[in-house]
């Protein structure tokens, strides 16, 4: 049984540019978030998503955007890239109406 | 806003001590409560979790954990560390509804053998 799964594993980017991540949750769940993990800290919740549609979000900036497919797949993109963007992020998946979360082993994104 | 704040940002313990590290959170109202753990190069793993019932909770692993409502935290336990739970430990809250999932800042714990 696979878990959730992320890719890429590691990604440069310039200031400016714009990134795409990708999460396939673990099989059964529906309901996917999305998390930032600046080294040396917990991670921060950015989105959730369900039934293709954002249910909830974080305090993070409309440069942060995501999609849910119907295999229930999600990417999120982030615009405008900064410096301060560099982080981990981390995909995780569960059931709606389980509140048990399943992380990957998030994206490494640097911003030069 | 809610918020969950963990004790010890690095704990240091020889093998076969007994571990504690705190964590308190912020919120007002009822809340769902967990313990993820971060293996040097692994993914976050839950260790253990808090819904309903018996406030003591065990965890994967030998890891227990009291959720004490009157003070607002959720200390996780451990009789006997071993070398191999050198590691981060991230407490984190949750709305009764699913909502507002919160991480603490984390705890390193680092086992001499």
């Amino acid at each position: 049984d696979a878990g959730v799964t992320q890719s890429p594993t590691h990604l440069i980017k310039t200031r400016g540019q714009q990134v795409t991540l990708r999460c396939s949750p673990k099989s059964g769940h529906d309901t996917v978030s999305w998390y930032q993990q600046a080294l040396g800290q917990g991670p921060q919740f950015i989105f959730q998503y369900y039934e293709e549609e954002e249910r909830q979000r974080g305090n993070f900036p409309d440069r942060f955007s995501g999609h849910q497919f119907p295999n229930y797949s999600s990417e999120l993109n982030v615009n405008a890239l900064l410096l301060g963007d560099s982080a981990l992020y981390l995909c995780a998946s569960s059931r709606q109406g389980r509140y048990e979360q399943y992380f990957g082993p998030g994206t490494r994104l640097t911003v030069t | 806003a809610q918020s969950v704040s963990q004790h010890n940002h690095h704990v240091i313990l020889s093998e076969a001590a007994s571990l504690e590290l705190g964590c308190n959170y912020s919120y007002g109202g009822t809340v769902n409560l967990f313990w993820y753990v971060q293996y040097p190069g692994q993914h976050l793993q839950l260790l253990l979790k808090y819904f309903s019932g018996d406030p003591l909770v065990k965890g994967i692993k030998g890891f227990e954990a009291e959720f004490i409502k009157s003070k607002f935290s959720f200390n996780l336990r451990k009789p006997s560390v071993q070398w191999s739970d050198t590691a981060e430990y991230f407490c984190a809250v949750m709305g009764n509804y699913g909502q507002n999932f919160v991480f603490g800042p984390g705890t390193r714990l680092s086992v001499l053998p």
